[in-house]
């Protein structure tokens, strides 16, 4: 199964600023999807980017896709204290999604 | 309106002892499936059913029991509790089976401890 993996580090910011985060999958997509999970809280699906499409927006959130660098960035702008959760990106077909291991994000007030 | 449901929340249990987690889905989707995450919040899939039939089932020791009664419901029982097992498993469901552009839904978790 393909997997999602970000890159493993948490990240800090102060409210206001912008916070980027960064998945790499190995294998070919046909999607790649962003979920968000707040502590001891279930995983939100945020959005989905189809392999065809290079960049994708939803409110404060916007999704990139380079399908030949097998990569993907989770762009946050204007963060607020309840962005601070851990972003997950995931992969796969056939309802079999792979996750990656999520990446922490803390805004500071 | 509570879209995913999990029981129970926590569980806490001695090694060896059997237990069951409960899922139910209000959304009427056809799929659903348990995932676990462990300490360092990695998250994997270990089943997924697809009107009541299995679908994935991951390398899981046998000690792991899905159960569909109508495609609402999907339990989880596990034999023999074993220290390792200890983990947050996740219930989440998603619209009809074979494609991967659905969304998936999760419940808040049942996080169990193995004494």
């Amino acid at each position: 199964s393909q997997q999602g993996e970000e890159d493993p580090q948490a990240l800090s910011i102060q409210e206001g600023e912008n916070a980027t985060m960064n998945c790499s999958y190995k294998t070919s997509i046909n999607n790649l999807q962003w979920y968000r999970q707040n502590s001891g809280r279930g995983l939100v699906h945020l959005i989905l980017i189809r392999s065809n499409e290079r960049e994708k927006h939803s409110g404060r959130l916007r999704v990139t896709l380079d399908t030949s660098k097998k990569s993907s960035s989770l762009l946050i702008t204007a963060s607020r204290a309840a962005d601070t959760a851990s972003y997950f990106c995931a992969t796969g077909g056939n309802n079999r999604l792979a996750f990656g291991k999520g990446n922490q994000v803390v805004v500071i007030p | 309106d509570t879209a995913v449901s999990q029981t129970p929340k926590y569980l806490v249990t001695q090694m060896g002892n059997d237990k069951s987690i409960k899922c139910e889905q209000n959304l009427g989707h056809d799929t659903m499936y348990w995932y676990k995450q462990d300490s360092k919040k990695f998250l994997k899939i270990m089943f997924s059913y697809n009107n009541k039939e299995l679908i994935i089932n991951e390398t899981v020791p046998n000690r792991f029991s899905p159960k569909s009664p109508d495609k609402a419901h999907l339990n989880l029982h596990i034999n023999s509790l074993e220290l390792g097992d200890s983990a947050v498993y996740f219930c989440a469901s998603s619209r009809a089976g074979g494609s991967s552009y659905n969304e998936q839904f999760f419940g808040p978790g049942t996080r169990l401890t193995v004494l």
